[in-house]
């Protein structure tokens, strides 16, 4: 059982706009701004799309933003492409004993 | 462009152990503003993150594995390493080598992953 917990799966039609959320406590998502996100191709590595809730890495698209509030964050993708189908997985730090999170993905289907 | 490569063996009896090393490349471990560890991924399932260290020592583990893993640094050959003993099927996984910000401890860089199998 992940310690964030995601939707299974989100699915949208070309060009719509589709949310994924982040559930976690006050210990991890809720206590700090250090909330990433990574989207998988069947296959390869995680690539980070978004990290400390909102900021985005050079080569992301600005379709991929982020946002949080209280214990929950999530990634909004706008104008949803075919290319974007993939897993997405939420991390964030945490307090305690592990202080690496990661939810259980959300798997992004274009319809 | 820093890089990460992940190598060892594939293939790991059941009860013995797996050792795996990550290569950097196009940047020095030495350095205060990153940690460095490892993430594992069982086929069809989610991330699971196992161990983060800093080059002079300072470490934090998944309390799951803790027992089970060791990690290491070279940073005279910019690598670092994973061991985990006495493996079960469960331990099959890819595993990935990753850079982590000082602080935050979040993954600015992963390594592509390497297949491990444990075979009974």
């Amino acid at each position: 059982q992940s310690a964030l917990t995601q939707p299974a799966s989100v699915s949208g039609s070309p060009g719509q706009s589709i949310t994924i959320s982040c559930t976690g406590t006050n210990n991890d998502v809720g206590g700090y701004q250090y909330v990433s996100w990574f989207q998988q191709h069947p296959g390869k590595a995680p690539k980070v799309m978004i990290y400390d809730v909102r900021e985005r890495p050079s080569g992301v698209s600005s379709r991929f933003s982020g946002s949080k509030s209280g214990n929950t964050a999530s990634l909004t993708i706008s104008g949803l492409q075919a290319e974007d189908e993939a897993e997405y997985y939420c991390s964030s730090y945490a307090s305690g004993s592990s202080p690496v999170v990661f939810g259980g993905g959300t798997k992004v289907t274009v319809l | 462009q820093l890089q990460l490569q992940e190598s060892g063996p594939g293939l790991v009896k059941s009860s013995e152990t797996l050792s795996l090393t990550c290569s950097v490349s196009g940047g020095s471990m030495n350095t205060y503003n990153y940690h460095w560890g490892w993430i594992r991924q069982p086929p069809g399932k989610g991330l699971e993150w196992i161990v983060t260290m800093y080059y002079r020592g300072t470490t934090y583990y998944n309390p799951s594995l803790e027992s089970r893993v060791t990690i290491s640094a070279d940073t005279s050959t910019n690598q670092f390493s994973l061991t985990l003993t006495s493996v079960t099927a469960a331990d099959t996984a890819v595993y990935y080598c990753a850079r982590q910000r000082t602080g935050s401890l979040r993954i600015d860089y992963w390594g592509q992953g390497t297949l491990v199998t444990v075979s009974s």
